[in-house]
């Protein structure tokens, strides 16, 4: 079982939309969350990043972190053509060891809106 | 203010041959983080230098190796390559502020693609 499940969609909505992307995981030690925009054949650009359970709102992003499910969610308001790429979400933790440092990813989801 | 900058974008090569890959992090930036993205497999952890230190390494074969230069810069090296290792590589950079925690927020450049043959 992966650590990090992030369903891959893909994902298509129309322009003006509600998206919910959505991530698990298995690891309690995680305690940063963070989500990443990637478009095709570019590196990920940090959209969101919060710390611990709540929730963390940036313009038309929402980041919501429930600890205590092993739940993550981002939601994007009035979604536009723009939004069309692969949604990834990452953790981390401060435990030390195998974890010093290191991003842990789920596997993505491409989203596509449509005019 | 420029961004994770990595070369070449693309690297074709062939099956046992070594290819090296170059990363300049943000400017102040002290810590480089390497990841692959692999077809199906997500973006895994590789590598993570700072101050000059490998201070963390992924599930990867020795074969994967890199350093961190004095200016902060850094290389991987990927030596008897085999056709799955075929990604695109990632640099990331963070500013190494948080201390022995590790969990600085990484900023990636655009990667470089390596296909082997």
């Amino acid at each position: 079982q992966k650590e990090v499940e992030q369903d891959p969609g893909p994902l298509s909505v129309p322009e003006g939309a509600i998206v919910s992307l959505n991530c698990t995981y298995s690891n309690s030690a995680f305690q940063y969350f963070m989500w990443y925009r990637q478009y095709s054949r570019k590196g990920p650009e940090l959209l969101m990043y919060t710390y611990s359970s709540g929730n963390k709102e940036d313009g038309r992003f929402t980041a919501q972190v429930d600890k205590s499910s092993k739940y993550i969610s981002l939601f994007i308001r009035d979604s536009q053509p723009s939004d069309s790429a692969t949604y990834l979400c990452a953790m981390s933790s401060n435990a030390g060891g195998t974890s010093y440092g290191k991003l842990t990813f789920g596997q993505g989801t491409i989203l596509t809106v449509h005019p | 203010e420029a961004g994770v900058t990595q070369s070449p974008t693309h690297l074709i090569k062939t099956r046992g041959q070594q290819a090296t890959l170059r990363c300049s992090p943000i400017s102040g930036h002290t810590s480089v983080y390497w990841y692959q993205q692999a077809l199906g497999l997500g973006l895994q952890f590789l590598l993570w230098y700072d101050e000059g230190e490998e201070r963390n390494r992924g599930n990867f074969p020795p074969r994967f190796s890199g350093r961190q230069f004095p200016n902060y810069s850094s290389e991987l090296n990927v030596n008897a390559l085999e056709l799955e290792d075929s990604a695109l590589y990632l640099c990331a950079s963070s500013s190494g502020t948080s201390g022995s925690g590790g969990t600085d927020t990484q900023y990636f450049g655009p990667g470089t693609r390596l296909t082997v043959l």
